[in-house]
């Protein structure tokens, strides 16, 4: 398996522009996680899906965050209008509730946005 | 007060030496504890998991979980340059709070060979 997929790798925009954020999870994993990574605040759980259903998303910054997840296999975080302080490393997770306690998160090698 | 409180480090060792790495929680309903590894650029990866208290080994490394003290710890031995990387402790609860992950700040490890 490939794991988890995303793209783009790297973003630049200025602000005020929208942002559009791709996740493909591993196929079969019924859980996708979109996770904030920054020097200040470290690695910040933004919204959860579980078959495709939002389950929690107390941790989306502002109404200018959004996701979506259309199908099992599609996944997008999206930034409108985006702020410098919106810089950071987007991670993207997947994981399988197999019942076995675990319940390991695949991250993806995440997107790096600036915005300027 | 944060849930999970972790130093940052940086933890800077030779290479040989043994590391402790430490991680404090308030949520008294967290029972699964993990240790993520971040290599630099990359994502995060699941280095241990532990279920409830006690401890867990796995080749060079150790998990222990103390649940009484709301602490757990990873530790390393004879470390190795490959070691070098960010770890990051994460736990959850189970039942209502489900599959979500709470994690620490993540200490920075450099071993020095």
């Amino acid at each position: 398996d490939a794991g988890v997929i995303q793209s783009p790798r790297h973003e630049v925009t200025e602000m005020g522009q929208e942002v559009t954020l791709r996740c493909k999870p591993i196929s079969g994993h019924d859980y996708l996680f979109w996770y904030r990574q920054t020097m200040m605040r470290g690695l910040e759980l933004l919204i959860y899906f579980n078959n495709n259903v939002p389950i929690d998303d107390s941790g989306m910054p502002e109404d200018r965050f959004s996701a979506k997840m259309p199908n099992a296999s599609f996944s997008t975080l999206k930034i409108q209008p985006s702020e410098p302080r919106d810089s950071a490393v987007y991670f993207c997770a997947s994981s399988l509730s197999d019942g076995g306690g675990s319940y390991e998160q695949y991250f993806g090698p995440g997107t790096r946005l600036t915005v300027t | 007060q944060k849930e999970v409180e972790q130093d940052p480090g940086p933890l800077s060792v030779p290479e040989g030496a043994i590391v402790s790495l430490n991680c404090t929680y308030s949520n008294s309903a967290f029972q699964y504890f993990m240790w993520y590894r971040q290599y630099s650029r990359k994502g995060p990866e699941l280095l241990m998991y532990t279920y409830s208290s006690g401890n867990k080994e796995d080749g060079r490394f150790t998990a222990q979980v103390d649940k009484s003290s709301k602490y757990i710890s990873l530790f390393i031995r004879d470390s190795q340059p490959s070691d070098s990387a960010t770890y990051l402790c994460a736990m959850r609860g189970a039942g209502e709070y489900g599959n979500k992950l709470v994690f620490g700040a993540g200490t920075i490890l450099r071993v020095k060979s």
